[in-house]
Parts: structure tokens; C-alpha cells; sequence
């Protein structure tokens, strides 16, 4: 399996653009993680969903960010209109409920807002 | 609210020592203990996994422990080498949500 897979592994923008962020889960996994890393916070938890359904995005820090499960084998997070302290490394996790629950990480994506 | 401390934030050792590392939690209804490998630059790998009704497991030279009643895992890494170098998180997976906390993690550096 190739693992889950996240695109674009580095993004930089200017302010106020808007910025798209994908995911690929591993095939056959049904719960999707959308993650943000910094410095200053570590790692926090923004969204999950389980098939395909948004459970909890009360880590989702305003409403210029959004999530979208369109499908299983395809996530995205957008952020609109971007600002500077939004650059992060955004981590992407897919997961089986019901097993194990043992969370497998994407390769991140590093954002850099101007 | 569950909050998750890793003791130390940081430790250098010499090659060839045995070391362990903390993390300890505030809610003991978890799911689940999972530990990760952070490389500088680098995505999360998974190390070990401990469930809920287990108390250890064990990967090559790393074993993690779990003591839910006092709120405590341990990663013990045996006969440490330059290459186990990086970030070592962990983190707790809620019974009621599912969701994981992160500690903030130990940054380990082992010098040849």
C-alpha cells in the first residue's frame, strides 16, 4: 500500500490567497485526521471524520478553514482567505474504527503564508 | 479535558545506553497509547500501539509500557544507537471520542 498521500508537500502564498490542502487515506481505512504542527503549539487535532462524515471539527481554529470528505479515498482542507500565522506543517492520519485504531500519518504538507 | 506531558523535553545520551522516556496523562478512560518517531522535517511513523487492556508491547529494542490507573506510559529504548535520533511523541486516544492528544514530545539525540 502506499501509505496515505498528501499534496502538495510544500505550499507558499501570499496572504489572502486561497490555499487547498489534499489527502489520500489508506485504502480500506474509514476515519480521516486533518492535523496542524507548529513550534509554539505542537500537535493539534483540527478535524476528524468517519465515513466520510465530519465527528469533530472543534479544533478547526476560525471559519476561514474548512474540511471536505467528498468521498473514501479523498479529503481536502482549504483555508480562505490564508494568513501568516496559518503556516504550519498540516499532517493528514487515516485510521480503521472498530480495530486497532492505530493512526498512520501522511508525510505532511508545509505551509508558508506571506 | 485530557492533557498529555512528555518528561523530559529533551535528553542526549552516548551510544549504548539504555534510556526511557515518560508520558503521562490527566483522564485514564483512553482507548488507546500510541507511540510515534518524528524525524526532523519528517512525517509521524508509528512505533508501538498499546491498547487499553494491555500493559506492554514490544518492537526490537523498544518496549512500551502502560499503567492506566496512574495515568503513565514509559518507552524504553535498550542499547540506544546515533540512528534512534528525532522526536519521540505520544498519544492518547480518548474512549469516548475516539480522538487523539499529542504530548509535546522528547527530543533525543544519541551521539556516537
Amino acid at each position: 500500500d502506499a501509505g496515505v498521500i498528501q499534496s502538495p508537500r510544500h505550499e507558499v502564498t501570499e496572504m489572502g490567497q486561497e490555499v487547498t490542502l489534499r489527502c489520500k487515506p489508506i485504502s480500506g481505512h474509514n476515519s480521516l485526521f486533518w492535523y496542524r504542527q507548529t513550534m509554539m503549539r505542537g500537535l493539534e487535532l483540527l478535524i476528524y471524520f468517519n465515513n466520510n462524515v465530519p465527528i469533530d471539527d472543534s479544533g478547526m481554529p476560525e471559519d476561514r478553514f474548512s474540511a471536505k470528505m467528498p468521498n473514501a479515498s479523498f479529503s481536502t482542507l482549504k483555508i480562505q482567505p490564508s494568513e501568516p500565522r496559518d503556516s504550519a506543517v498540516y499532517f493528514c492520519a487515516s485510521t480503521i474504527t472498530g480495530s486497532a485504531y492505530e493512526q498512520y500519518f501522511g508525510p505532511g504538507t508545509r505551509l508558508t503564508v506571506t | 479535558k485530557q492533557e498529555v506531558t512528555q518528561i523530559p523535553a529533551a535528553l542526549s545520551v552516548p551510544e549504548g545506553e539504555n534510556l526511557v522516556l515518560n508520558c503521562s496523562f490527566t483522564d485514564s478512560a483512553i482507548y488507546n497509547l500510541q507511540w510515534f518517531r518524528q524525524d526532523p522535517g519528517k512525517g509521524l511513523t508509528s512505533l508501538l500501539l498499546i491498547q487499553s487492556s494491555q500493559r506492554e508491547q514490544t518492537s526490537g529494542r523498544l518496549n512500551a509500557s502502560l499503567d492506566k490507573s496512574s495515568g503513565r506510559s514509559t518507552l524504553y529504548i535498550a542499547a540506544s544507537q546515533p540512528g534512534d535520533s528525532a522526536t519521540y511523541l505520544c498519544a492518547v486516544g480518548d474512549s469516548g471520542t475516539y480522538k487523539y492528544i499529542f504530548g509535546t514530545g522528547t527530543r533525543l539525540k544519541v551521539l556516537a
